[in-house]
């Protein structure tokens, strides 16, 4: 069975801190894993495709690291911003297949 | 501008009625998703299609139909053989199959 696991589930933070969260996903036959930020009343948006072990990628304030090999990636946000609040899921990709987390529900306090 | 569009955005519906959820997409990408959101759970994946005139099953393809004959068309039928039709339904598109994708605004279902 394959499953994608996100947490926290659900994360408070205040406006300034940095954070981070977790993905662990099957480490087999590993094809990529995406992220995606989620504001609410909007769509869904991608953040990152990561397909290298040891990859990392950053978008601004954003970042993200792969372990392909342990089957987990971090995604890191420096400094929140309340335009971060969103909802943040991953998404592991193999033998076409993708499977979602259930995400992480960011909430930044000011 | 380029993008995804769903139509209607809510749509109520009888039991017993079939429902097409329309999706159109002009980014000129080949693949095209079609997912489930149910409260507490991530995203499901219900079809896709990686080129026109093709398209597989996805982890919950049972009471669903779906065609894709144009290029930029994916609408999915929801049909009486869905058990539990109420959701949230969000269609995506990505260049190539399971690539970066981008998704559409969602319709909301309610099946009384």
């Amino acid at each position: 069975i394959l499953n994608v696991e996100q947490s926290p589930q659900s994360l408070h933070v205040q406006e300034g801190d940095s954070t981070n969260f977790t993905c662990s996903f099957p480490s087999s036959n590993f094809y990529a894993l995406h992220w995606y930020r989620w504001e609410t009343a909007k769509s869904p948006e991608a953040l990152f495709v990561m397909t290298l072990n040891g990859d990392e990628k950053k978008k601004g304030r954003i970042s993200a690291t792969l372990n392909t090999k342990e089957g987990y990636s971090y995604l890191y946000i420096k400094g929140s911003q309340p335009e971060d609040s969103a909802t943040y899921l991953c998404a592991f990709n193999r033998d076409d297949k993708i499977i979602f987390g259930k995400g992480t529900r960011l909430h930044i306090l000011p | 501008d380029g993008g995804i569009t769903q139509s209607p955005k809510y749509l109520f519906r009888k039991e017993g009625q079939n429902v097409t959820l329309s999706c159109e997409q002009n980014l000129n990408h080949d693949a095209m998703y079609w997912y489930r959101q149910d409260p507490g759970q991530g995203l499901r994946l219900i079809y896709y299609s990686q080129i026109v005139n093709d398209f597989q099953k996805g982890d919950i393809a049972e009471g669903y139909s779906v065609s894709r004959e144009k290029k930029e068309s994916f609408p999915l039928t929801v049909t009486s053989a869905q058990k539990n039709p109420t959701a949230f339904y969000l269609c995506a598109s990505s260049d190539r199959g399971f690539d970066e994708q981008y998704f559409g605004p969602g319709t909301r279902l309610t099946v009384t």
